[in-house]
């Protein structure tokens, strides 16, 4: 069965410091989210991207956050200065008819 | 913007036993709702969804019903086993492909021995 894979499950940084997370979304799939879900919370959308470009972002998604479609089988979510609050478990997800998620990307702010 | 409520957030059952989560939507053009399984350091599974063309839909021990008027759609699961213990949460949409899914809070569902 197809699926979303995402890396590294796990991703430790110091405040400050820039990251990107990496997603391989399902092939045929042409829709791309990225979400994030805080310990215990629950999960919660950041951005959409469909044909090389944001199609909805969140409130939590700002300058700090880009994402980018590097080639074609890649899509990425770069912190580029990260905060404490930032720590999270961030989820990649692609649709065709149905919405599909990875495994998740730890993140943990020191 | 949408706002979806679930309840309860937690909730435990006897093994055997019948568990229900319920879930309030607020946007009216919402018109999926899908139903995803978390279990621990997993990312959302989806389990079953629903489109507000029909009331109700069953796959095996679990089923979706949805009220499109008071803007509630319900989880069942029947005889529940000890694999059903995770989180689970609802979430609502207005279908469209590139559209946002809203989250319920979630409700860690325990299936007891």
């Amino acid at each position: 069965e197809p699926e979303v894979t995402q890396t590294p499950s796990h991703q430790v940084t110091q405040m400050g410091q820039e990251v990107i997370l990496r997603c391989v979304p399902i092939s045929n799939h042409l829709y791309f989210y990225w979400y994030r879900q805080i310990l215990g919370q629950k999960v919660e959308f950041l951005v959409s991207f469909y044909n090389n470009e944001i199609s909805e972002k969140s409130e939590i998604f700002d300058d700090q956050f880009s994402v980018e479609r590097p080639d074609g089988s890649n899509f990425t979510l770069k912190i580029r200065s990260t905060k404490l609050e930032d720590s999270a478990m961030y989820f990649c997800a692609s649709s065709g008819e149905k919405l599909f998620f990875g495994s998740g990307t730890q993140l943990s702010v020191l | 913007g949408e706002n979806v409520e679930q309840h309860p957030s937690t909730l435990s059952v006897q093994e055997g036993d019948s568990a229900v989560i319920k879930c309030t939507y607020s946007d009216s053009a919402s018109n999926y709702f899908p139903w995803y399984k978390q279990e621990l350091g997993k990312g959302p599974q989806l389990i079953i969804d629903i489109r507000s063309n029909v009331g109700e839909k069953k796959d095996q021990r679990i089923a979706v019903t949805l009220n499109k008027t008071a803007k509630h759609f319900s989880l069942h699961i029947t005889e529940t086993q000890p694999e059903d213990s995770a989180v689970y949460f609802c979430a609502a949409t207005r279908g469209r492909r590139d559209d946002k899914i809203i989250f319920g809070k979630g409700t860690r569902l325990h299936i007891l021995p």
